[in-house]
């Protein structure tokens, strides 16, 4: 059974970077044709990706890119996501969500962490 | 690519036959995925590939479509499909529709 669960700090100041782990089970990132992605969704808006992270191989949105770091931790079992210069309009829950069989759907997802960007 | 879903809000009665649509700003060679999202929860992968249905997802979702123009369909209505459908392209990067929100009459 393959299950995420992402954490991070819940709230943080403008500018701060924030630092998300997505912890999972019953998958392997060491299997060449699995994936593990980072999505947000503002509250009542749609979803947006921003990274993913295949093998050795990272994949950034590109309006996102100078922002985002994306790496993994596989004795963890856990990828980690950074994200730099945060404002208000980067509060959202963020999702870590696996991708599989060499296609980007996202077949398991975590339940979302919240965060907000507030000073 | 700017995918477009219709319409934003659909209302419809148990046992009716729905028919939600998404539209791609260019080909997307049937790289398209629907997800359910219940309030609350996380989003819920139902069809991939435009057709293929998700392990243990009920038969009366399917998926339809080619070229720009996709479908989801669900056959028979029931209270627990109520929620908001998006669509997602993986042919180039991937990008989500704005979501449909479908509720009972």
């Amino acid at each position: 059974q393959v299950t995420l669960k992402e954490s991070g700090p819940g709230m943080l100041q403008p500018s701060q970077t924030l630092s998300l782990t997505c912890t999972f089970s019953g998958t392997s990132l060491s299997t060449s044709n699995m994936g593990l992605s980072w999505l947000r969704q503002p509250s009542g808006k749609g979803l947006e990706w921003l990274a993913s992270i295949w093998n050795n191989d990272n994949y950034y949105n590109p309006s996102l890119r100078s922002r985002l770091t994306i790496s993994k931790e596989t004795s963890k079992n856990q990828v980690l996501l950074k994200f730099t210069s945060m404002e208000p309009a980067d509060t959202a829950t963020y999702y870590c969500a696996r991708n599989w069989d060499y296609y980007w759907y996202f077949d398991f997802w975590g339940p979302g962490t919240m965060v907000t960007v507030s000073s | 690519i700017q995918m477009t879903q219709s319409p934003s809000l659909l209302s419809a009665s148990v046992g009716d036959r729905v028919t939600l649509s998404c539209k791609a700003g260019q080909n997307i060679n049937n790289y398209l995925a629907w997800y359910q999202q219940k309030l609350g929860e996380a989003p819920k992968l139902l069809i991939y590939n435009a057709n293929s249905l998700q392990t243990g997802i009920p038969s009366r979702f399917s998926g339809s479509g080619s070229g720009t123009d996709y479908t989801l369909t669900i056959s028979s209505l029931q209270p627990e499909d109520v929620a908001t459908y998006f669509c997602q392209q993986y042919n180039s990067w991937t990008t989500f529709g704005g979501g449909t929100k479908l509720e009972l009459k």
